[in-house]
């Protein structure tokens, strides 16, 4: 296993087209987090899995977005009617979680992102 | 809810020389871990170093080194003997120890080195 993977990396889209990214984790990782990066800003927390239940999702997070992990593996981002606004480099991370909660110390491992452009 | 901040857009240091990066934090909660992670340009984003908020004692990755001040909400990243490899954005994060344990990230600071 050679980490997380996101495909595709880049993604040129016009003005009100759906595009789709996949994220595939580190293959024994149960927490699966979407985070968005615009240029010269950290990246922002959008949503996370548990397995394969999303747990939570960000205000940043609008109707035209939304995600999925079916089976607790990949996930998937879809964002629809896209906008020049959602032009930004998206990243996927993993990570294991074990317990129910408290001090888990565990690391999150990104991805390389997916940029997308909205022309 | 938390914020970061990163107060140096950029920074620029000497090969072998020391650099230090500045980061402060706010919140109200008593246990997180904060953390500093590298991205190189068009690559993945990977971790330097992390501290947990109850630890007293300054975490240290070869290089690099912390300095955390709990009361001040300050969390500084020290790169000693800096190599032409670590020239990257800097991202100083916080996460809760519970919860969704997202990472709440600051604008970045790009170093750059100089040989």
């Amino acid at each position: 296993d050679t980490g997380v993977s996101q495909d595709p990396r880049h993604k040129i889209t016009k003005r009100g087209q759906n595009v789709t990214f996949r994220c595939d984790p580190i293959s024994e990782h149960n927490r699966l987090y979407w985070y968005r990066q615009t240029l010269g800003q950290g990246p922002e927390f959008l949503t996370y899995f548990q397995n394969e239940a999303q747990l939570e999702k960000s205000r940043l997070l609008s109707d035209r977005f939304s995600a999925e992990r079916p089976k607790g593996s990949f996930s998937t981002l879809e964002i629809q009617r896209t906008e020049q606004g959602d032009s930004a480099m998206y990243l996927c991370a993993s990570s294991l979680i074990l317990g129910t909660g408290g001090f888990t110390n565990t690391e999150a491992f990104f991805g390389q992102g997916t940029r997308l452009t909205v022309v | 809810a938390q914020t970061v901040t990163q107060s140096q857009p950029e920074m620029s240091v000497q090969e072998a020389e020391t650099v230090t990066l500045s980061c402060t934090y706010d919140t109200s909660e008593s246990d997180y871990y904060l953390f500093w992670y590298k991205q190189p340009p068009s690559r993945q984003m990977i971790l330097v170093i992390r501290q947990e908020a109850y630890k007293q004692q300054n975490a240290t990755e070869n290089r690099f080194s912390v300095n955390f001040q709990k009361a001040a909400k300050s969390f500084s990243l020290k790169i000693s003997d800096s190599q032409l490899g670590d020239a990257a954005m800097y991202f100083c994060a916080y996460r809760s120890a519970y919860g969704s344990e997202k990472l709440v990230f600051g604008k970045g600071t790009k170093l750059t080195v100089n040989p």
